[in-house]
């Protein structure tokens, strides 16, 4: 089974401090995401990893920088944090980026509350 | 408009009922469609990929509809396990890659 974890679970921050959420794949993926989750919002795209060391913006992207040193680890990373921050982040992985891939496998989340 | 909408319930309905879901999608380009299953407190994961011919996979039967631009989920003999949050996923194809959008899900809980 495709495992992809989390670092943490839950993270209670403060305004402006920086936060590092780690994602870790063990499938071999080369794709890698970052999505955050809102009531009523559904799943947004932060940021995208198509490759090591590649990045891509996703639909709200400000605020947020990641990084992709190997293949297996995908890291979001807020560099200042701000309270409309607060939020559930979920990374995934997928194998292929052709047409009709839909399976993402999903980490537990990290619920981050910003105070 | 969202790029994707979903009624997001709940649907309360008891052991055994039918129970249907919808989903829209606005953007007449989408090329695959897919409905998550999220359980409280815990990840999505693909439940059903949505083919143009329609599909069916035990209780559940997903269809699509592309001249009105729907997809739709159908539960029958629904179970208590079968509570939990729907998601309908469409894919769009920009930029050199299969970007996937999220509706914000259809709540069911299913009662004795």
């Amino acid at each position: 089974d495709v495992k992809v974890t989390q670092s943490s679970r839950y993270l209670v921050k403060r305004t402006g401090e920086k936060v590092f959420l780690e994602c870790v794949q063990d499938m071999d993926h080369e794709n890698m995401f970052w999505y955050r989750q809102d009531p009523g919002l559904g799943l947004r795209l932060i940021y995208f990893s198509y490759d090591v060391k590649m990045k891509e913006k996703g639909d709200i992207p400000e605020g947020y920088s990641v990084s992709r040193e190997k293949k297996e680890r995908f890291s979001l990373i807020l560099e200042s944090a701000s309270t409309n921050q607060t939020s559930m982040y979920l990374c995934a992985s997928s194998l292929s980026t052709g047409y009709g891939s839909g399976e993402l496998f999903f980490g537990e989340g990290s619920r981050l509350t910003v105070l | 408009r969202k790029e994707v909408e979903q009624d997001p319930g709940p649907f309360n309905v008891p052991e055994g009922a039918t129970v249907a879901f919808n989903c829209t999608y606005s953007n007449s380009a989408s090329q695959s469609f897919f409905w998550y299953r999220q359980d409280c407190r815990k990840e999505p994961k693909l439940l059903m990929s949505v083919y143009s011919s329609g599909n069916e996979d035990g209780r559940f039967t997903a269809q699509l509809n592309r001249a009105s631009q729907y997809i739709s989920l159908l539960i029958r003999d629904s179970k208590l396990s079968d509570s939990a949050t729907y998601l309908c996923v469409v894919t769009m194809f920009s930029g050199g890659y299969n970007k996937l959008i999220f509706g914000a899900g259809t709540r069911l809980a299913v009662h004795p």
